[in-house]
């Protein structure tokens, strides 16, 4: 099993619609929790923290349940500019704190 | 935010050739820099820990004398890929933690296409 499981997609909306992904981890013990997007050939960057309380950002929402191990990213009236790849992040458990990725989600927002 | 700028941006070599990659952060000191690969159509894979002064981290399945990594400064990190091969071909992403941001958040450098004939 892998440790941080997303649905591939793609998911393919229209401008201004609602679009939710969902992503599982496998270490209970998981500390931090992220969501970064990647667009195609670039390096990926931070989207948002999710935290146990739920977090907005603008248009975009995230929600972490600790106890089913499910983070969330709700994107309302998406943009042409919200199509990327999205990534679901764990951050482990070592001294180092590496980073753990999901294979990614890719969100085409059509006009 | 932080910035961490990668050395070449993309480069093309012949079977054999070794390749060092640089990483550097630009207004902040990383104590611990990441080395990650990414085949097409696939995520981000942690290769190696590189922590300033002392030797890398490798995850399993690296070979660490084949992805020779250097920290030599708190403000550099160096990857070399010896006797790169077609297989070696990849997208390498460095990332640097800066203490003074969160707790957790890595900034990661545009990274590096590396193309092996």
């Amino acid at each position: 099993r892998k440790e941080v499981e997303q649905d591939p997609g793609p998911f393919n909306v229209p401008e201004g619609a609602t679009v939710a992904f969902n992503c599982t981890y496998s270490n209970s013990a998981s500390q931090s929790f992220f969501w970064y997007r990647q667009d195609c050939r670039k390096e990926p960057k931070l989207l948002m923290s999710v935290y146990s309380s739920g977090n907005e950002d603008g248009r975009f929402t995230a929600q972490l349940n600790r106890a089913s191990q499910y983070i969330s990213l709700l994107i309302r009236d998406s943009k042409l500019s919200d199509s990327a790849t999205y990534l679901c992040v764990v951050s482990g458990t070592g001294s180092a704190r590496q980073l753990t990725f999901g294979s990614g989600t890719q969100l085409t927002v059509l006009p | 935010g932080a910035v961490v700028s990668q050395h070449p941006s993309w480069v093309i070599c012949k079977s054999g050739t070794s390749v060092k990659i640089e990483c550097r952060s630009l207004d902040f000191q990383a104590t611990t820099m990441f080395w990650y690969r990414q085949f097409p159509k696939q995520s981000l894979m942690l290769m190696a820990t590189s922590n300033e002064g002392s030797k890398a981290t490798y995850e399993q399945g690296v070979e660490k004398d084949k992805f020779l990594i250097n920290h030599a400064s708190l403000t550099l990190s160096t990857l070399t890929v010896t006797s790169a091969h077609p297989e070696d071909s990849s997208f390498y992403i460095c990332s640097a933690r800066a203490e003074d941001y969160s707790y957790n958040e890595q900034f990661f450098g545009p990274g590096t296409r590396l193309t092996v004939l």
